[in-house]
Parts: structure tokens; sequence; C-alpha cells
């Protein structure tokens, strides 16, 4: 079975430019989960996607972060526009159900660097 | 703020040694996994637990979760060079659906 696929693996921009990742989850996965991991720390959730619809964005900084789900299948991810602060790894993860219990499949990752 | 902290942040051991790592938390839980991340990829997941379970074995992988203590252990037997990595708990808080992942121990195993 493929596994979770995400594009580009590597972006370097500098600050105030705008950057999307684009993230293939795999066949039949409903939830979709966005994180973003900066160095030396654990992934954290920026938004999560049941289908096509938004389950929880309660980290995601709504000023410059967006994502989409279109048609419950692939989703993008856009910073706009970008702060340095913004370096990190964003990965993209996704589940059969939305349940606590269900095991998130990563792909893996694109490291963005800010200049 | 992390809801689940491990402890330690670095761990150095030899092939063939066993290697332990905690995973305190602050808040009840419904769930605790355990993953791990090579280094430049992706999340694996290695277990789960549940908050009525006190141990589980998976090959070389033992877990332990003591709710009273909030916190959780993983055991690698018989460590060897692949299984470095990064090591993570996450925790669904209060049985949200939200997961939430610590720092991570950094597992080195010398050859």
């Amino acid at each position: 079975e493929a596994g979770v696929a995400q594009s580009p693996r590597y972006k370097i921009i500098e600050k105030r430019q705008s950057v999307a990742f684009w993230c293939n989850p795999i066949s039949g996965h409903a939830t979709l989960y966005w994180y973003q991991q900066i160095l030396g720390q654990g992934p954290k959730l920026l938004i999560q996607f049941q289908n096509n619809g938004v389950v929880d964005d309660s980290q995601l900084p709504k000023d410059r972060f967006s994502a989409e789900r279109l048609k419950g299948v692939d989703s993008t991810l856009k910073i706009q526009p970008a702060k340095l602060e913004d370096s990190a790894v964003y990965l993209c993860a996704s589940s059969l159900g939305q349940g606590a219990t269900d095991t998130q499949y990563f792909g893996p990752g694109t490291r963005l660097t800010v200049l | 703020s992390q809801q689940g902290e491990e402890d330690p942040q670095a761990l150095s051991i030899q092939e063939g040694e066993n290697a332990t790592m905690n995973c305190s938390y602050k808040t009840s839980i419904n769930n605790l996994q355990w993953y791990r991340q090579n280094s430049g990829r992706g999340l694996v997941h290695l277990i789960l637990i549940r908050s009525n379970e006190r141990e589980k074995h998976s090959g070389r992988l033992r877990v332990t979760l003591d709710t009273s203590k909030k916190s959780s252990s993983l055991l690698i037997t018989a460590s060897r060079a692949a299984d470095t990595a990064s090591y993570f708990c996450a925790t669904d808080p209060g049985g949200s659906y939200i997961p939430t992942f610590g720092r991570g121990t950094s597992l080195i195993v010398h050859p």
C-alpha cells in the first residue's frame, strides 16, 4: 500500500514570501493532519480534517496559515507571508478514522527554511 | 505547552543493551501512543496503550502505563544500531481527539 506522499521535500524562501505544501494521504483514509515540527521539538498539530471538514484548527495561525482539503482527499497548506519562525518541518499524516486510537501514518515531511 | 514530556532528552547506549525512556503527562488521558522518528523522516507508530492497560508488548518493545503517576515508559530490549532514532509519546489529553506530542528522546545505539 502506498504511503502518505508530500511535496516538495525541501523549500527555501525569503521572509514575506508565500509557500504551499501538498499532501496525498493513504487511499481511503478519512482523517488528515498537518503538523509543524520545529527542530528539537515534537510535532505540533496545526489542523485536522475529517473528510473535507475541519475537526480542529485551534493551533493554526490563521492570519498567515491556511489549509484546504478539497474533495476529502489531497490537501494543501499555505503560508502567506512567511516569517523566520516558520522554519520547520511540516508533516502530513492520515488515519482511517478520527478516533484517538487510530494509528496515524506520516509522510516524510517538507523542510521549510525561511531566510 | 507540551502535554507529554519525555525523559531523558538524549540517551546513548551500546548495541545489545536495553534502552528505557519515560513520558510524563499532565492531564488525564484515554490513550497513549509511542512513535519513532528516524533522522529526516516522518514518524512511525510503534504501540498504543489504553488507560485501562498497565503493560503491552510488541516484539522487543515493552510499554508500561501508570495513570496514578501520569507516566509511561518504553523499554527497548537488546537494542540494535537501527534503533537509533527519536522516540515520542503522544497523548489525547482529556480524551480529546487532538493528539499532543512530547519533545522526544533522542536515542543513539552504538554498534
